[in-house]
Order: structure tokens, then C-alpha cells, then sequence
């Protein structure tokens, strides 16, 4: 069974639009996460949920929106997408003592043209 | 915010030679994690390391976190192409992950 799962794993959209990932984890972890990996490797924490609650939102535009309907699912969406918002977007989920190790989704690779 | 640095950014080697990436950081950190990320892939956690001078041996992988814990390096020994991949360090505060810039690593066959 998959423990991240991120749909899609392709979105390609042009600039303007309004787009959403999902995610969902079936490990039972209170806290989820959303990650930037930009074409140059650098991930960057974007936001951390923790039991349905917004506890990290690093500086990101407001064009940028999380919904956690439950524990279980966080998912981002995106509003007037940019050409800058092309990125892999990784979910993951974790946080859990005592190394807080986190498990990434599969990721989704965003292409805006 | 706090950051840790890694070097090389890249590391090309032949089958069999040894690799090390080196992570640095300006500030004393209260533990480093080690991530691996296959191309195409997703980050999976390698190993934490908590205490002081901390080595730990996974199979062809030392991972060491220095004495005064401001810096940290992981050696592979005889590399292998299921190696091939970028490997990051990571400062580790609580629930926030920062991750290093990461070495990516190439095994020529």
C-alpha cells in the first residue's frame, strides 16, 4: 500500500489558471506537509498541518492555499498560476518522535506555460 | 532563516571509488538528518544523528556528526550505480525540516 500518494503526478497548465494537488497518507501521522523543489534541487518547506491545524506557512504567496479536510489529506491549491510556480511539489507526512522522520509522496511535477 | 551549506554541489566518480559530502552549518544544531532522493524519485529518510562525535555504519554508508554538532558527513565506500542520486542533509527543529542544497552524486559503470 502506498503510505504518500499525490495526484496528479503531471499537471501541465497554462498561466492564470487555478490548479489543486491532493494527498493523502495512510500512516496515521497527525502532520502533513507541502514542499518546493525547484529545477535546481532546493527543497523548501511551504506549509506543515498537524491535525488539521496550520502550524508552518513559510513565506509563500497567498495565491498558494492548504486544505486539510481531515488528518489524513492535505491538499494545495493554487490561484492565478505563474510561470515561477513551475516546480515539483512534494507531500509528505511525519513529524512523529523521536526523529520526526517524514515520508514524501511521489511528487507532481507542475508546468506552467 | 538557519542554514546548512553542502559541498560538493555535484560529484562525478567511477564504480568502486569512494564519495563524501560534507555538511556544514553556522550554528550548533541539535541533531542532522540524512536524506536520498533517486532521480525521478522522492526524498527517503537515510539516518538521524543526535549526539556529539555520533558515527553510525549503514552497510557502505558512515555517517558522522562532528564534535561541536555544526557539521556532518556521509562517505560512501566502493560506490555502486544504485547509488546515483542526491543526498541531503537536513537541520531538523522539531516539526521543520531545512533542507541542505544537496550533492548529487554520478557512478560511471
Amino acid at each position: 500500500d502506498t503510505a504518500v500518494s499525490q495526484t496528479p503526478k503531471y499537471l501541465v497548465t497554462q498561466m492564470g489558471n487555478d490548479k489543486s494537488i491532493k494527498c493523502e497518507q495512510n500512516l496515521g501521522h497527525d502532520t502533513m506537509y507541502w514542499y518546493k523543489q525547484d529545477s535546481k534541487k532546493f527543497l523548501k518547506i511551504m506549509f506543515s498541518y498537524n491535525n488539521k491545524e496550520l502550524i508552518i506557512n513559510e513565506t509563500v504567496p497567498n495565491r498558494f492555499s492548504p486544505k486539510s479536510p481531515d488528518k489524513a489529506h492535505l491538499n494545495l491549491h493554487i490561484n492565478s498560476l505563474e510561470l515561477g510556480d513551475s516546480a515539483v511539489y512534494f507531500c509528505a507526512s511525519g513529524g512523529a518522535l523521536p526523529t520526526y522522520e517524514q515520508y514524501f509522496g511521489p511528487g507532481t511535477r507542475l508546468t506552467v506555460t | 532563516g538557519q542554514q546548512v551549506m553542502q559541498i560538493p554541489q555535484y560529484q562525478h566518480v567511477q564504480e568502486g571509488e569512494d564519495f563524501t559530502t560534507y555538511c556544514n552549518s553556522s550554528t550548533t544544531l541539535s541533531n542532522i538528518q540524512w536524506y536520498k532522493q533517486r532521480p525521478g524519485g522522492h526524498p527517503v529518510f537515510l539516518i538521524q544523528l543526535v549526539k556529539s562525535g555520533e558515527v553510525k555504519k549503514q552497510k557502505r554508508l558512515t555517517f558522522q556528526f562532528g564534535e561541536a554538532k555544526k557539521n556532518s558527513s556521509l562517505h560512501i565506500t566502493a560506490t555502486q550505480t544504485t547509488d546515483v542520486g542526491t543526498y541531503f542533509c537536513v537541520r531538523n527543529a522539531g516539526n521543520m525540516l531545512t533542507f541542505g542544497g544537496g550533492t548529487r552524486l554520478m557512478v560511471k559503470p
